[in-house]
């Protein structure tokens, strides 16, 4: 199975500023990475498909990158919306469609 | 609009049965995938069990595997899960979730339904 590992597991940032989270897979997964948001008590919510493409909807301050392991979600101009926690999927191998342990953020 | 909406959880005893339902609208049902995933307080999102649109494709989690049924009935446009031998595990938010059309992915998911296995 591929593993996701992302990181930081949490942190913590100011309105306006600029966020990154990182996440690695344990093999090359080409770029068959997505990126979801979960706010409190809601499920979650499709932001980036094929590691860069921003699902219709999503504000353009969400992007991604990378390819092969390594990949990034970031976020530009934070706003207090934002505060969620965010996780990566993988759908290069499956079974199993594995996530990434998430990585809350807090607006401070 | 797309709208997924699940049901069917509640208390049940450790070993004991349910049968999760998820209701399809605002799509053509039998041409896309379905997914359900769970959200437990241990182990975050966990991919469960796919099924195909109407090939018969479906996998599970080892997880879940011979214990849990993922079903359709496109005519009825609804999803389900058929969970035996529940454990307390299992315990969690259970969401069914639209299937990519080129890749896995989830979009949209539903609104989740609650199981707790607990005597």
């Amino acid at each position: 199975d591929i593993q996701m590992t992302q990181s930081p597991s949490s942190l913590s940032a100011s309105i306006g500023e600029r966020v990154t989270i990182t996440c690695r897979a344990s093999q090359s997964i080409n770029s068959y990475l997505n990126w979801y948001q979960q706010r409190p008590g809601k499920a979650p919510k499709l932001l980036i498909y094929t590691a860069s493409g921003l699902q219709s909807g999503v504000p353009s301050r969400f992007s991604g990158s990378g390819s092969g392991t390594d990949f990034t979600l970031t976020i530009s101009n934070l706003q207090p919306e934002d505060s969620a926690t965010y996780y990566c999927q993988q759908s290069y191998d499956v079974p199993p469609i594995t996530f990434g342990q998430g990585t809350r953020l807090e607006i401070k | 609009e797309v709208q997924l909406v699940e049901s069917g959880g509640g208390l049940v005893q450790p070993g004991g049965s349910l049968r999760l339902s998820c209701a399809a609208s605002g799509f053509t049902f039998s041409t896309y995938s379905m997914n359900w995933v769970r959200q437990t307080p241990g182990k975050g999102l966990e991919w469960i069990s796919y099924i195909s649109g109407t090939n018969g494709t479906i996998y599970y989690a080892d997880s879940v595997k011979g214990r849990f049924t993922i079903s359709r009935d496109n005519a009825k446009n609804s999803l389900y899960l058929h969970m035996n031998s529940l454990r307390a595990e299992d315990t969690g938010v259970y969401y069914c979730a639209r299937d990519g059309v080129f890749v896995h992915l989830f979009d949209p998911w539903g609104q989740g339904t609650l199981v707790t296995v607990s005597s």
